[in-house]
């Protein structure tokens, strides 16, 4: 079965701390991608970045980084130096084919940066 | 230049109701999808369309019901509304994988939030 883990319900932390938000999966598949969606107050999903199975290489965007590790099932992403901008709800989620494409989310994880 | 959009934002109605949510894409996407996130902030998908055909249905009761006229829409309309019907509603779309195996990006709208009452 597939499922994605977001074991950090809230995180709070003080402007300008760097901060990880973690995330596993489960599956069976040898090809999937993995995806992280920001929702910020305002309530819309914001696509933030997608990564193939294939592709262990971390990636840095901006303030921005993920760190894909296929041992571990975990695919954590940083911000470095938060913002207050940054408060939203973060959710990691497996893209599963069944037919079509479809995402499997985790639960989500509140992130507040506080000023 | 909105490129996936949903009408109506919000919508509040009474137990017993049927209500229609619209979405249209102007991304020139093949694939669009309907979504359900919870109270808990807990997102599922409900249906995925390709080119107007149906490809999920994930075990939605059939009082929900999707409608794709064509590929740039997908309508979802939902009778004999019941209160655990409140949730709010996402509509996305992705290009169709050219490969096997490969997955496309999903952009979502920006939610309708029901309220049955």
């Amino acid at each position: 079965a597939q499922k994605v883990t977001q074991a950090q319900t809230e995180i709070s932390v003080v402007e300008k701390e760097d901060v990880t938000l973690d995330c596993v999966y489960e599956t069976r598949d040898t090809t999937y991608y993995l995806f992280w969606y920001k929702q910020p107050p305002s309530g819309e999903l914001v696509f933030l970045i997608r990564r193939n199975s294939f592709d262990e290489q971390n990636e840095i965007s901006g303030r921005y980084s993920w760190n894909f590790q296929k041992s571990t099932s975990s695919f954590n992403f940083t911000i470095t130096a938060s913002q207050v901008v940054d408060s939203a709800v973060y959710f990691c989620a497996l893209g599963v084919l069944q037919g079509a494409q479809k995402l499997v989310f985790g639960q989500g994880t509140r992130l507040t940066i506080n000023p | 230049d909105t490129a996936v959009s949903q009408t109506p934002k919000y919508l509040v109605t009474q137990m017993g109701n049927d209500k229609s949510i619209k979405c249209e894409q102007n991304l020139g996407h093949d694939t669009m999808y309907w979504y359900k996130q919870d109270s808990k902030k807990f997102l599922k998908i409900m249906f995925s369309y390709n080119n107007k055909e149906l490809i999920i249905n994930e075990t939605v009761p059939n009082r929900f019901s999707p409608k794709s006229p064509d590929k740039a829409h997908l309508n979802l309309h939902i009778n004999s509304l019941e209160l655990g019907d409140s949730a709010v509603y996402f509509c996305a779309s992705s290009q169709k994988p050219r490969t096997s195996g490969l997955q496309e990006t999903q952009y979502f709208g920006p939610g309708t939030r029901l309220l049955v009452l």
